[in-house]
């Protein structure tokens, strides 16, 4: 039983490229969620998606940053116009309910990094 | 808001001791959950315990246990006979309990060495 799967494991960007962050969550496993960790810091919620809805994106950026679950295929999250300061470890967890008896598994993480 | 506070950024002990993570967290609801995540240099995310907080026992985990007190807002993480394989990042989390509403909450992490 694969866990959550996430690619690629390291992205480089240059100022200015766009970025897309990809996450396939546990099998039987609608829900998923993005965090942020910057370095030596603690993770950040950043969006919270069910299948082709996003229920709370109180964490993300108002600005280059957004976050899709479709019908069919992994999430991704995508950054435009990447700055410096969006270099971190993104990292996506899944869970089979959206009730908090369910623990959350987290994939391996992308990290991010911009020239 | 809810707030998680790990006061201690970094700690060491010898193999085979006992040691004892802080955390303590803030917020106005009565049901919720804790957690503690442990991040080895690999960088993976894993989940050493949770503790519902309407239950009044302490959960444990094989060597792994806590100490919970929801007056004082206070969720400490024991580790018995430390072993090598224990040196990592230990991240402190909450999470209310209603659907919706499942993001984590993570402290700012304490770094723990354990020494041969």
């Amino acid at each position: 039983n694969a866990g959550v799967m996430q690619n690629p494991r390291h992205l480089v960007r240059r100022r200015g490229q766009e970025a897309r962050l990809r996450c396939s969550p546990m099998k039987g496993h609608s829900h998923v969620y993005w965090y942020r960790q910057l370095p030596e810091e603690g993770l950040k919620f950043m969006v919270y998606l069910q299948k082709e809805n996003i229920i709370d994106e109180s964490g993300m950026p108002k600005e280059r940053f957004s976050a899709e679950f479709p019908k069919e295929g992994p999430s991704i999250l995508r950054i435009q116009q990447v700055v410096r300061g969006d270099s971190a470890a993104y990292f996506c967890a899944s869970s089979p309910t959206g009730t908090g008896n369910q623990p959350q598994h987290f994939g391996d993480g992308t990290r991010l990094s911009i020239l | 808001a809810q707030t998680v506070t790990q006061s201690q950024p970094e700690m060491s002990v010898q193999e085979a001791e006992t040691v004892t993570l802080s955390c303590t967290y803030d917020t106005s609801e009565s049901n919720y959950y804790l957690f503690w995540y442990k991040q080895p240099p690999s960088r993976q995310m894993i989940l050493v315990i949770r503790q519902e907080a309407y239950k009044q026992q302490n959960a444990t985990e094989n060597r792994f246990s806590v100490n919970f007190q929801k007056a004082a807002k206070s969720f400490s993480l024991k580790i018995s006979d430390s072993q090598l394989g224990d040196t990592a990042m230990y991240f402190c989390a909450f999470m209310k309990l209603f659907q919706g509403a499942q993001k984590l909450v993570f402290g700012q992490g304490t770094r723990l060495t354990i020494n041969p």
